[in-house]
């Protein structure tokens, strides 16, 4: 199973461009890589899924480089409502043991 | 848009009692999960079901848990005997691929064990 390590924390103000780089770097074949956000007391919720170059939707980017040891989560323009923790993980249909890692807490300041 | 819900939201039990966690998942997905998180954690992920039984468990779901999808909606976790360090938000949630894809989560119950 692949495991995933992202920074801990990381600090934004409103308006900002937020990047949080996982690294996974015994990522498999057939494994996608998939962002969650969490907010207190609520339900993970997916944010983002790609598998290799770049994904992008109406609320993030996602980067992957060639070798897809690593995984960017880019969020444009962020504001305080953007103040959650991010979960990357990595995993395909067999993988039913999804490890979810302590995670990325982020503070958007005004 | 679907979602998926669970009830009740908060459940207060005594220790060794019994509790049962309801959920009602994406009614055209087809995988199931439950994860708990205690206060300040990371998720743990418990067990998943597909095709009505278990594809995968973790550690933690050991004899004290089980999951049953009573009719074509529901799917109920059950705890055994509750224990203090049991007191955790429990989430469901749902796919309709497998477990590497795209999940949808439920709000959770928040379980005390006192």
């Amino acid at each position: 199973l692949a495991k995933t390590t992202q920074p801990i924390s990381m600090d934004s103000y409103e308006g900002q461009e937020v990047n949080i780089t996982c690294s996974h770097n015994n990522i498999a074949t057939n494994d996608y890589i998939t962002w969650y956000q969490q907010f207190p007391s609520q339900g993970p919720r997916f944010i983002i899924q790609g598998y290799k170059t770049k994904v992008t939707n109406e609320v993030a980017s996602l980067f992957i480089p060639a070798d897809r040891k690593s995984s960017t989560l880019s969020l444009p323009r962020v504001s305080l409502s953007d103040t959650a923790v991010y979960y990357c993980l990595v995993g395909d249909d067999s993988n039913y043991q999804l490890i979810w890692g302590a995670g990325t807490k982020l503070i958007i300041k005004p | 848009e679907p979602e998926v819900t669970q009830t009740p939201s908060h459940q207060v039990t005594q220790m060794g009692q019994e509790v049962i966690l309801r959920c009602v998942p994406i009614s055209n997905h087809l995988y199931f999960y439950w994860y708990r998180q205690i206060l300040g954690q990371k998720v743990e992920f418990l067990v998943s079901f597909y095709n009505n039984e278990i594809s995968e468990k973790s550690e933690i779901f050991d004899d004290q848990f089980s999951v049953e999808r009573p009719d074509g909606s529901n799917f109920t976790l059950k705890i055994r005997s509750t224990k203090l360090e049991d007191s955790a938000m429990y989430f469901c949630a749902s796919s309709e691929r497998g477990m590497g894809y795209e999940q949808y989560f439920g709000p959770g119950t928040r379980l005390t064990v006192t």
